[in-house]
Protein backbone atom coordinates (compact mmCIF):
# COMPACT_ATOMS: atom_id res chain seq x y z
CA UNK A 1 0.00 0.00 0.00
CA UNK A 2 3.12 2.26 0.50
CA UNK A 3 3.64 4.52 -2.40
CA UNK A 4 6.83 3.88 -3.89
CA UNK A 5 9.38 6.56 -5.20
CA UNK A 6 12.10 6.90 -7.62
CA UNK A 7 15.04 7.38 -7.44
CA UNK A 8 16.01 7.37 -4.34
CA UNK A 9 18.64 9.69 -4.52
CA UNK A 10 20.01 13.09 -6.73
CA UNK A 11 22.65 15.07 -6.97
CA UNK A 12 22.83 18.00 -8.52
CA UNK A 13 24.52 21.37 -9.59
CA UNK A 14 22.63 24.18 -8.59
CA UNK A 15 20.40 25.36 -11.86
CA UNK A 16 19.84 21.91 -12.99
CA UNK A 17 16.80 20.34 -13.59
CA UNK A 18 15.07 17.28 -11.39
CA UNK A 19 12.14 15.07 -11.48
CA UNK A 20 10.79 12.66 -8.87
CA UNK A 21 8.20 10.21 -9.66
CA UNK A 22 5.70 8.60 -7.31
CA UNK A 23 3.82 5.58 -7.84
CA UNK A 24 0.64 3.70 -6.31
CA UNK A 25 -0.91 0.42 -6.94
CA UNK A 26 -4.20 1.42 -5.40
CA UNK A 27 -6.25 3.64 -7.28
CA UNK A 28 -5.51 7.12 -5.72
CA UNK A 29 -7.96 9.99 -4.35
CA UNK A 30 -5.02 12.61 -4.07
CA UNK A 31 -1.14 13.16 -3.84
CA UNK A 32 0.41 15.45 -1.43
CA UNK A 33 4.40 16.45 -1.63
CA UNK A 34 6.11 17.10 1.22
CA UNK A 35 9.92 18.20 1.46
CA UNK A 36 11.91 17.57 5.18
CA UNK A 37 15.40 18.42 5.63
CA UNK A 38 18.12 17.04 7.83
CA UNK A 39 17.00 17.36 11.91
CA UNK A 40 13.22 18.77 10.57
CA UNK A 41 9.55 17.96 10.18
CA UNK A 42 8.47 17.61 6.59
CA UNK A 43 7.07 20.57 4.95
CA UNK A 44 3.95 20.65 2.72
CA UNK A 45 5.12 21.51 -0.58
CA UNK A 46 1.23 20.53 -2.58
CA UNK A 47 -1.37 18.59 -2.98
CA UNK A 48 -2.89 17.12 -6.60
CA UNK A 49 -6.15 15.61 -6.67
CA UNK A 50 -7.89 13.17 -8.94
CA UNK A 51 -8.57 14.54 -12.26
CA UNK A 52 -4.67 15.00 -13.51
CA UNK A 53 -4.16 17.94 -12.68
CA UNK A 54 -0.88 20.02 -12.41
CA UNK A 55 0.32 22.51 -10.13
CA UNK A 56 2.86 24.74 -9.90
CA UNK A 57 4.73 26.54 -6.87
CA UNK A 58 7.51 28.81 -8.26
CA UNK A 59 9.98 26.49 -9.56
CA UNK A 60 8.78 23.20 -8.69
CA UNK A 61 5.65 21.33 -9.92
CA UNK A 62 3.74 18.43 -10.08
CA UNK A 63 1.32 16.26 -12.27
CA UNK A 64 -0.70 13.36 -11.46
CA UNK A 65 -1.24 11.00 -13.96
CA UNK A 66 -5.18 8.70 -12.39
CA UNK A 67 -5.47 5.79 -14.84
CA UNK A 68 -1.28 5.28 -13.95
CA UNK A 69 -2.14 6.05 -10.47
CA UNK A 70 1.76 7.86 -10.68
CA UNK A 71 2.51 11.40 -9.60
CA UNK A 72 6.42 13.37 -10.81
CA UNK A 73 7.73 16.21 -8.76
CA UNK A 74 9.56 18.71 -11.15
CA UNK A 75 12.24 20.80 -9.45
CA UNK A 76 13.37 23.07 -12.01
CA UNK A 77 16.28 25.76 -12.32
CA UNK A 78 17.44 23.74 -8.78
CA UNK A 79 18.36 26.05 -5.96
CA UNK A 80 20.87 25.09 -3.14
CA UNK A 81 17.66 25.29 -0.92
CA UNK A 82 15.87 22.53 -2.26
CA UNK A 83 17.87 20.17 -0.55
CA UNK A 84 16.64 17.65 1.77
CA UNK A 85 14.21 14.53 1.08
CA UNK A 86 10.79 14.62 -0.45
CA UNK A 87 8.20 12.25 -0.01
CA UNK A 88 5.17 11.77 -1.69
CA UNK A 89 2.06 10.91 0.46
CA UNK A 90 -1.26 9.52 -1.13
CA UNK A 91 -4.33 9.27 0.04
CA UNK A 92 -6.21 5.61 -1.40
CA UNK A 93 -10.17 6.19 -2.69
CA UNK A 94 -12.58 6.37 0.45
CA UNK A 95 -10.03 6.44 2.88
CA UNK A 96 -8.63 8.96 5.04
CA UNK A 97 -5.32 7.97 5.11
CA UNK A 98 -2.11 9.76 4.04
CA UNK A 99 0.47 6.93 3.58
CA UNK A 100 4.01 8.31 2.63
CA UNK A 101 6.84 6.41 0.13
CA UNK A 102 10.59 5.73 1.53
CA UNK A 103 11.52 9.23 0.21
CA UNK A 104 14.07 11.12 -2.64
CA UNK A 105 17.17 12.57 -0.87
CA UNK A 106 18.09 15.65 -3.56
CA UNK A 107 21.26 17.13 -2.81
CA UNK A 108 22.07 20.05 -4.78
CA UNK A 109 25.67 21.25 -4.74
CA UNK A 110 27.24 24.67 -5.96
CA UNK B 1 -1.73 30.67 13.36
CA UNK B 2 0.32 28.60 16.39
CA UNK B 3 1.74 25.05 14.89
CA UNK B 4 1.45 21.29 16.06
CA UNK B 5 3.05 21.00 19.44
CA UNK B 6 4.78 17.87 20.57
CA UNK B 7 6.82 17.25 23.90
CA UNK B 8 8.97 16.01 24.63
CA UNK B 9 11.97 16.51 21.69
CA UNK B 10 13.78 13.93 22.93
CA UNK B 11 13.49 10.92 25.42
CA UNK B 12 16.06 8.45 26.21
CA UNK B 13 15.04 5.19 28.01
CA UNK B 14 15.83 1.60 28.89
CA UNK B 15 14.37 -1.41 27.07
CA UNK B 16 11.10 -2.28 28.63
CA UNK B 17 10.46 0.89 30.65
CA UNK B 18 7.61 2.92 29.07
CA UNK B 19 7.01 6.52 27.57
CA UNK B 20 4.17 8.86 26.57
CA UNK B 21 4.57 11.87 23.93
CA UNK B 22 2.31 14.36 23.57
CA UNK B 23 0.53 16.43 20.84
CA UNK B 24 -1.59 19.44 20.64
CA UNK B 25 -2.86 20.01 16.78
CA UNK B 26 -3.34 22.85 15.35
CA UNK B 27 -7.06 24.58 16.78
CA UNK B 28 -10.31 23.28 14.71
CA UNK B 29 -8.10 20.47 12.89
CA UNK B 30 -10.56 17.67 13.36
CA UNK B 31 -7.50 15.29 11.78
CA UNK B 32 -4.43 13.99 14.13
CA UNK B 33 -2.07 11.79 12.75
CA UNK B 34 1.18 9.97 14.76
CA UNK B 35 3.77 8.24 12.10
CA UNK B 36 6.63 6.83 13.65
CA UNK B 37 9.65 8.29 11.26
CA UNK B 38 12.65 5.41 11.40
CA UNK B 39 16.40 7.21 10.53
CA UNK B 40 16.37 7.32 6.32
CA UNK B 41 12.63 6.12 6.16
CA UNK B 42 9.14 7.81 5.20
CA UNK B 43 7.24 8.51 8.09
CA UNK B 44 4.95 5.43 8.80
CA UNK B 45 1.59 5.94 9.95
CA UNK B 46 0.68 4.40 13.10
CA UNK B 47 -2.95 6.05 13.95
CA UNK B 48 -5.31 8.51 12.66
CA UNK B 49 -7.74 10.25 14.62
CA UNK B 50 -10.60 12.15 13.02
CA UNK B 51 -12.08 14.27 15.93
CA UNK B 52 -12.68 11.82 18.56
CA UNK B 53 -12.50 8.67 16.90
CA UNK B 54 -10.02 6.47 15.34
CA UNK B 55 -9.44 5.99 11.43
CA UNK B 56 -7.02 3.77 10.85
CA UNK B 57 -4.78 1.62 13.70
CA UNK B 58 -4.10 -0.67 11.42
CA UNK B 59 0.58 -0.44 11.73
CA UNK B 60 0.06 0.58 15.05
CA UNK B 61 1.42 -2.63 17.17
CA UNK B 62 -1.74 -3.07 19.86
CA UNK B 63 0.62 -5.04 22.40
CA UNK B 64 2.89 -2.67 23.18
CA UNK B 65 1.71 0.88 21.79
CA UNK B 66 -1.37 2.74 22.62
CA UNK B 67 -3.21 6.31 21.60
CA UNK B 68 -5.89 8.28 22.42
CA UNK B 69 -7.39 11.53 21.55
CA UNK B 70 -9.23 13.24 24.68
CA UNK B 71 -12.03 15.58 23.34
CA UNK B 72 -10.97 15.69 20.03
CA UNK B 73 -8.10 17.78 20.57
CA UNK B 74 -5.20 17.04 22.66
CA UNK B 75 -3.58 13.32 21.86
CA UNK B 76 -0.76 10.95 23.45
CA UNK B 77 0.71 8.03 22.23
CA UNK B 78 2.13 5.42 24.95
CA UNK B 79 4.67 2.85 24.85
CA UNK B 80 4.64 -0.42 27.00
CA UNK B 81 7.32 -1.85 27.15
CA UNK B 82 9.51 -0.08 24.67
CA UNK B 83 11.69 -1.95 22.74
CA UNK B 84 15.20 -1.25 20.89
CA UNK B 85 13.16 -0.98 17.14
CA UNK B 86 10.89 1.56 18.76
CA UNK B 87 13.85 4.29 18.45
CA UNK B 88 13.01 6.70 15.83
CA UNK B 89 11.06 9.68 15.41
CA UNK B 90 7.40 10.11 16.06
CA UNK B 91 5.83 12.92 14.43
CA UNK B 92 2.24 13.99 15.21
CA UNK B 93 0.64 16.21 12.46
CA UNK B 94 -2.94 17.64 11.87
CA UNK B 95 -5.03 19.17 9.31
CA UNK B 96 -8.12 20.89 8.53
CA UNK B 97 -10.73 17.75 7.34
CA UNK B 98 -8.37 14.44 6.74
CA UNK B 99 -8.70 14.09 3.44
CA UNK B 100 -7.41 16.38 0.73
CA UNK B 101 -6.08 18.85 3.00
CA UNK B 102 -2.55 19.87 4.35
CA UNK B 103 -0.83 17.83 6.88
CA UNK B 104 1.08 20.14 9.16
CA UNK B 105 3.84 18.61 11.24
CA UNK B 106 5.42 19.10 14.52
CA UNK B 107 8.65 19.00 15.54
CA UNK B 108 8.63 15.66 16.49
CA UNK B 109 10.08 13.07 19.79
CA UNK B 110 13.21 11.55 19.06
CA UNK B 111 13.13 8.35 20.75
CA UNK B 112 16.02 6.29 21.75
CA UNK B 113 15.86 3.08 23.45
CA UNK B 114 18.99 1.92 24.71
Amino acid sequence: QQPVQSPQAVILREGEDAVINCSSSKALYSVHWYRQKHGEAPVFLMILLKGGEQKGHDKISASFNEKKQQSSLYLTASQLSYSGTYFCGTEPDSSYKLIFGSGTRLLVRP
Amino acid sequence: EAGVAQSPRYKIIEKRQSVAFWCNPISGHATLYWYQQILGQGPKLLIQFQNNGVVDDSQLPKDRFSAERLKGVDSTLKIQPAKLEDSAVYLCASSLMGQNTEAFFGQGTRLTVV
